[in-house]
């Protein structure tokens, strides 16, 4: 199994600023994948982040809002810019393992006050 | 267009009751289907994983079904403990991880 260490584990922050949430993984995977979790809903899918090109967004999710690092295989960054009270959610990093089962960090639960 | 449905969304329980909680989905051209448990705020730990061409899998008080053809799924959780208290997930992977809106389980002492 993987084991993903994401930070921070919770944030209370002011609109308009930006949040950098960050997941390293202890082993090197192609991919990692981006999820939001708004409250009391289920988790969608917002990128996909591939090391060493852009990462793919979802329906919905662009760049300039959820802007996204993959510098190498083991690490990735989601940014949520500009925040307004409806970023408030809970963000979680995932990764799929060589068995096809899928690992989840530990979240990041935002309040955008 | 894949969509993941459990029932029932909310079981309260007492303390050793044995329970099933259902997953559903439309498609069924799926990789394989996954139960994760949620606890609050937190981030998703993986219970079972059973690929599509299994039928079940079993981890000590939990056991999982999948009928593919049917696009169902059960959890099985014997002899329930107030430390199962949380929500549960099932998601389908088929290129995708899709979601379910999972079912919020409280376990009464």
């Amino acid at each position: 199994s993987a084991v993903i260490s994401q930070k921070p584990s919770r944030d209370i922050c002011q609109r308009g600023t930006s949040l950098t949430i960050q997941c390293q993984v202890d082993s090197q995977v192609t991919m990692m994948f981006w999820y939001r979790q708004q409250p009391g809903q289920s988790l969608t899918l917002i990128a996909t982040a591939n090391q060493g090109s852009e990462a793919t967004y979802e329906s919905g999710f662009v760049i300039d809002k959820f802007p996204i690092s993959r510098p190498n295989l083991t690490f990735s960054t989601l940014t949520v810019s500009n925040m307004s009270p409806e970023d408030s959610s809970i963000y979680l990093c995932s990764l799929i393992g060589v068995n096809t089962e899928a690992f989840f960090g530990q979240g990041t639960r935002l309040t955008v006050v | 267009k894949q969509e993941v449905t459990q029932i029932p969304a909310a079981l309260s329980v007492p303390e050793g009751e044995n329970l099933v909680l259902n997953c559903s989905f439309t498609d069924s051209a799926i990789y394989n289907l996954q139960w994760f448990r949620q606890d609050p705020g937190k981030g998703l730990t993986s219970l079972l994983l059973i690929q599509s061409s299994q039928r079940e899998q079993t981890s000590g008080r939990l056991n999982a079904s999948l009928d593919k053809s049917s696009g169902r799924s059960t959890l099985y959780i014997a002899a329930s403990q107030p430390g199962d208290s949380a929500t549960y997930l099932c998601a389908v992977q088929g290129g995708k991880l899709i979601f379910g809106q999972g079912t919020e389980l409280s376990v009464k002492p």
